[in-house]
């Protein structure tokens, strides 16, 4: 089955250390974005990466780096410079037809303490 | 830059029919999207409308007024599984084409 997987579900971390989530993609797609998402607001664009070796910050990229290595992967790290880094984080992929439209990873929600 | 409205909540009977609008201010369009999302769980693509006028796609239909800045999504013969949020969001002009979302419709179907 095609599809796009995170990892972990739930993520704890101590304030001070980075942490990294996973997303992997076997859909073939070109295009990967990652998302944030709080209680009340929209999803937030991270970063995005149209393809391999290649990515640009969204709109909220501070605190926040991202790696395009390989086209199934896009992994995301949060980094202690992030200062609200507790949310529910999605990744995403698109194929760049005329659609367009985006297939979401299940999340991960991190939380900081 | 690009603005988009919903509203916070609505509630609807099951069986029922229900409009969710959507209001959008926008510097460029390059379509519109709508997307369902159970709580806690990743959001799904629903509908994509471009032109102007009705996408029908089963019990979903999506309407689009580019003239306006809106849209709806109707949901017709509801299911208590359609207890959900309802995310609209613009594609915006440009090689990129970046896609903003608004902050979501939650609809509760009761019984």
């Amino acid at each position: 089955d095609g599809g796009i997987t995170q990892s972990p579900k739930y993520l704890f971390r101590k304030e001070g250390q980075n942490v990294t989530l996973s997303c992997e993609q076997n859909l073939n797609h070109d295009a990967m974005y990652w998302y944030r998402q709080d209680p009340g607001q929209g999803l937030r664009l991270i970063y995005y990466s149209q393809i391999v070796n290649d990515f640009q910050k969204g709109d909220i990229a501070e605190g926040y780096s991202v790696s395009r290595e390989k086209k199934e992967s896009f992994p995301l790290t949060v980094t202690s410079a992030q200062k609200n880094p507790t949310a529910f984080y999605l990744c995403a992929s698109s194929a760049g037809d005329r659609v367009n439209e985006q297939y979401f990873g299940p999340g991960t929600r991190l939380t900081v303490t | 830059g690009q603005n988009i409205d919903q509203p916070t909540e609505m509630t609807a009977t099951e069986g029922a029919i229900v409009q969710i609008n959507c209001t959008y201010q926008t510097s460029g369009f390059n379509g519109l999207f709508w997307y369902q999302q159970h709580a806690g769980e990743a959001p799904t693509f629903l509908s994509y409308n471009v032109l102007d006028g009705l996408e029908e796609k089963g019990r979903f239909s999506s309407f689009l007024s580019r003239s306006k800045g809106y849209s709806y999504l109707l949901l017709k013969e509801l299911q208590m599984k359609d207890s959900a949020s309802y995310l609209c969001a613009v594609r915006g002009p440009g090689g990129y084409q970046k896609v903003t979302f608004g902050t979501g419709t939650k609809l509760q179907v009761i019984p």
